[in-house]
């Protein structure tokens, strides 16, 4: 069965740090990959998603994530963090064709502090 | 702003008792998805809809049910709560991949 694993559960930094999360996933065949992130009280948002294409996929709000096949990894990284980036942030995955079900990790919790 | 809403925000009901939960999907997207999120955890797919029959389902129990109707909106059924059913469920309206998420609606079981 296919399984996402995000290996922080909880990240501190201080602003302006760097920031690399890091997600595996368990398939073999090819797999659509995506972070989500949701806000204190929001609900979960699209940061930025790879189906297929160059390994480095920009998202928003400076976001990118780069895809390599050989490791089973989907890394979300960020230069420079701020305050605002405080929230819980989600892998996931699913597979092209068949139905749309994503499966997620467990996420990791971030707090940017000032 | 997804354009999915979810209906009733909050919830409680004691165990035993039956809850539904309703989504209105995002304009033109036919697809709807049901998660469970508990405390702590990511969001675990529930089932899917599909023009108004049951696409795929996660690991579940039958006290699990859904509709979906004609407009695509769709409703999440749960009998007989137990207390670890209190979690944020969510609804997923998509067209092709790309899944969007509405608010939510928060059940506690009491």
């Amino acid at each position: 069965a296919q399984s996402v694993s995000q290996h922080n559960h909880h990240v501190i930094l201080s602003e302006a740090a760097s920031l690399e999360l890091g997600c595996n996933y368990s398939y073999g065949g090819t797999v659509n990959l995506f972070w989500y992130v949701q806000y204190p009280g929001q609900h979960l948002q699209l940061l930025l998603k790879y189906f297929s294409g160059d390994p480095l996929v920009k998202g928003i709000k400076g976001f990118e994530a780069e895809f390599i096949k050989s490791k089973f990894s989907f890394n979300l990284r960020k230069p420079s963090v701020q305050w605002s980036d405080t929230a819980e942030y989600f892998c996931a995955v699913n597979t092209p064709g068949g139905y749309n079900k994503l499966i997620f990790g467990a996420g990791t919790r971030l707090a940017v502090h000032p | 702003e997804t354009g999915v809403t979810q209906s009733p925000t909050h919830l409680i009901k004691t165990r035993g008792q039956q809850v539904t939960l309703r989504c209105s999907s995002q304009s033109g997207h036919n697809t709807v998805s049901w998660y469970q999120q508990a405390l702590g955890q990511g969001p675990q797919f529930i089932f899917q809809y599909y023009r108004e029959e049951e696409n795929g389902r996660g690991n579940f129990p039958p006290r699990f049910s859904g509709l979906q109707f004609p407009n695509y909106s769709s409703e999440l059924n749960v009998n007989a709560l137990e207390l670890d059913d209190s979690a944020l469920y969510l609804c997923a309206s998509s067209l092709a991949n790309e899944q969007f998420f509405g608010p939510g609606t928060r059940l506690t079981v009491l």
